[in-house]
């Protein structure tokens, strides 16, 4: 079935970095757009990351720029944010998330993730 | 950027009730909203997608209309397993594609 699974989630501490992973399975990764989602303890939903199909345009929310960079192998069916000078207000559960339609970007998401949760402190 | 606004934050209902949900836009969205149900400790489960058209495995109860700047989703009867956060979110004028802050429905 269509699944996407997030690892590398962890506790950081401010200044550090981490890399998560969002591994894709059950329909062809290479055709849709990704983006990252965070929800910090307690708050709503904040997207903080986008990937074109192809990799070849990339959107980072102003709260990330110059920190964070979103990537993927379209060969190994995943998704990557590297998470760079971290800071308390990064602690969130990261989620990523597919676009409904193949090639196609002006669209909801309709499969997520479990959730990875990401800790500065 | 636009900003999605819902109201109530909190609605406190009983089960077989009638509930519905509002989100409004800072400028007009057309048709390009989505309703989102999370659950504790779960990810977020597409509802609602083109204002109106339920996602595979939505409940039939559950219904979306509106387009511009006002949209509501409507559960005609609540269920035990629908009390849950709501969310809306807009997909017309991206980056980025901004969510309401959430409607919390809570058993009465």
């Amino acid at each position: 079935q269509v699944q996407l699974v997030e690892s590398g989630g962890g506790v950081v501490q401010p200044g550090g970095s981490l890399r998560l992973s969002c591994a894709a399975s059950g329909f062809t990764f290479s055709n849709f757009g990704m983006h990252w989602v965070r929800q910090a303890p307690g708050k709503g939903l904040e997207c903080v990351a986008f990937i074109r199909y192809d990799g070849k345009n990339t959107y980072h929310g102003d709260s990330v720029k110059g920190r964070f960079t979103i990537s993927r192998d379209n060969a190994k069916n995943i998704l990557y944010l590297q998470m760079n000078s971290l800071r308390a207000e990064d602690t969130a559960v990261y989620y990523c998330a597919k676009s409904f339609n193949p090639f196609f970007d002006y669209d909801a998401f309709d499969i997520w993730g479990q959730g990875a949760m990401v800790t500065v402190s | 950027e636009i900003v999605m606004t819902q109201s109530p934050a909190t609605l406190s209902v009983s089960p077989g009730e009638r509930v519905t949900l509002s989100c409004r836009a800072s400028q007009s969205i057309n048709r390009n909203l989505a309703w989102y149900q999370q659950k504790p400790g779960q990810a977020p489960r597409l509802l609602i997608y083109g204002a109106s058209t339920r996602a595979t495995g939505s409940p039939g109860r559950f219904s979306g209309s509106g387009s511009g700047t006002e949209f509501s989703l409507t559960i005609s009867s609540l269920q035990s397993e629908d009390f849950a956060v709501y969310y809306c979110q807009q997909y017309n004028n991206w980056p980025p594609k901004t969510f309401g802050q959430g409607t919390k429905v809570e058993i009465k």
